[in-house]
């Protein structure tokens, strides 16, 4: 099963607008972490943000996290046709043993040029 | 230097049948995960090993699946008597060491398709 909770599902968007996901999940985390997936196929770790952690930002891109309500979310400024993919997060459960990371569904956007 | 590699990148096969599907680790990284995707769906956790060891194999959905990584670098997922519910996007990743900042790196992935 899914620990992860995205929203929205799907988002539109045209080339230099600014993409906004979420994501939600259940249980107490260590960190929770956002992947890009290109095609159904590998995926990039694109961040990763502690628990103790509110905000970070890496290039175009601004996550936050919010543990009191388990929540995150992703933002891409100036999105440009190559950031078309699909996003997921991932959480690391507290106490967790190694780095078994728990996703979520994925928001698949499509930036148009 | 080279990336996690899957072999192969699409495997066919009928109801019934067995498969094995072949994991390249970054050279050094002495964590390695299978994960499986279904269409639509985020990976799911399958396996994980640390050196030879499976450290932690409660992902694996019944005794149909196996992995193995004799010498703590390729690995092998194995699955038995497939069924078609088992089609899916199986994903390989590695990390440097198992801690839980250390990010995984994955593979391509192998699309199985069971007919």
């Amino acid at each position: 099963s899914q620990q992860g909770e995205e929203d929205p599902q799907a988002l539109s968007i045209q080339e230099g607008e600014n993409a906004t996901m979420n994501c939600s999940y259940k249980t107490s985390i260590n960190n929770l972490q956002w992947y890009r997936q290109n095609s159904g196929r590998g995926l990039v770790h694109l961040i990763l943000i502690r628990s103790n952690e509110r905000e970070k930002h890496s290039g175009r891109l601004r996550v936050t996290l919010d543990t009191s309500k388990k929540s995150s979310s992703l933002l891409i400024t100036a999105s440009r046709a190559a950031d078309t993919a699909s996003y997921f997060c991932a959480t690391l459960p507290s106490g967790a043993a190694g780095n078994k990371l728990t996703f979520g569904g994925g928001t698949r956007v499509l930036v148009k040029p | 230097g080279a990336g996690v590699s899957q072999t192969p990148s699409n495997k066919v096969t009928e109801k019934g049948k067995y498969v094995e599907l072949r994991c390249d680790p970054i050279s050094g990284h002495t964590a390695l995960y299978w994960y499986r995707q279904s269409l639509g769906q985020g990976p799911e956790f399958l396996i994980y090993f640390q050196g030879t060891g499976a450290a932690d194999d409660s992902g694996l959905p019944n005794d149909r699946f196996f992995a193995v990584r004799p010498e703590g670098s390729v690995s092998t997922l194995k699955i038995q008597r497939t069924e078609r519910g088992d089609s899916a996007v199986y994903l390989c990743a590695s990390s440097l060491g198992q801690g839980g900042s250390e990010t995984q790196y994955f593979g391509p992935g192998t699309r199985l398709l069971v007919l």
